[in-house]
């Protein structure tokens, strides 16, 4: 079956600090990749995904590339805030839109102090 | 666009009672709606899809009679834990996806259940 494997946390970084959240995954065919940041108290948000090997995804400073030759798409950003503290889920689906069949990983906390 | 509300966003309620959470989509049609539960600093574990005028399908391991789901409407989806216990005390989360193709799944801001 799919399954999900994401670094534990929690992750504690200095602002303006570099961050790497590693995501690793385990899947038939060519899924579709997903990270969702959960802030305190709701739900989560896609903060972006990639549907094929190579392709990056990117939003608020997030990068992260399908990685098909490691089964990895590993989350990354040049310079954090302190805002951008949250869970963040690593997620693949055998769909392109990620409407069905969402697996997640355990999520990785980022704590992000002044 | 595309907002999922979650209500209540936190009860808590004696053994035995049976709590009802809604989730609604506020500015689309959503013929399929997903209830997560979410173990703390666990993942979210997906208990059933919801789909608009039938029967809920559940993931294995799910009661479905613990866990009642409604779709009456292309809004609205209700999941009512029956006779609560501590238990079942979580972070249940939905989601709705607009449409009925491969769309993202939108998430509400969850409901924190504590059964005392």
């Amino acid at each position: 079956g799919n399954s999900v494997t994401q670094m534990e946390g929690p992750v504690t970084l200095s602002e303006e600090a570099f961050l790497t959240i590693n995501c690793t995954y385990t899947a038939t065919g060519y899924p579709s990749l997903f990270w969702y940041v959960q802030y305190p108290g709701e739900g989560l948000q896609l903060l972006l995904k990639a549907t094929k090997a190579d392709d990056k995804g990117s939003n608020k400073g997030f990068e992260a590339t399908y990685r098909k030759e490691t089964t990895s798409f590993h989350l990354e950003k040049g310079s954090v805030q302190v805002s951008d503290s949250a869970v963040y889920f690593c997620a693949l689906s055998p769909f392109t839109g990620g409407g069905n069949k969402l697996t997640f990983g355990t999520g990785t906390q980022l704590k992000v102090e002044l | 666009g595309a907002v999922v509300s979650q209500h209540p966003s936190r009860v808590i309620c004696k053994s035995g009672t049976s709590v009802k959470i809604e989730c609604r989509s506020l500015d689309f049609q959503a013929t399929t709606m997903f209830w997560y539960r979410q173990f703390p600093k666990k993942s979210l574990m997906l208990m059933a899809t919801s789909n608009e005028g039938s029967k809920a399908t559940y993931e294995q391991g799910v009661e479905k009679d613990k866990f009642l789901i409604n779709h009456a409407s292309l809004t609205l989806s209700t999941l009512t834990v029956t006779s609560a216990h501590p238990e079942d005390s979580s972070f249940y989360i939905c989601s709705a996806k607009p449409g009925t193709g491969d769309q993202p799944q939108h998430f509400g801001d969850g409901t924190r259940l504590s059964i005392l």
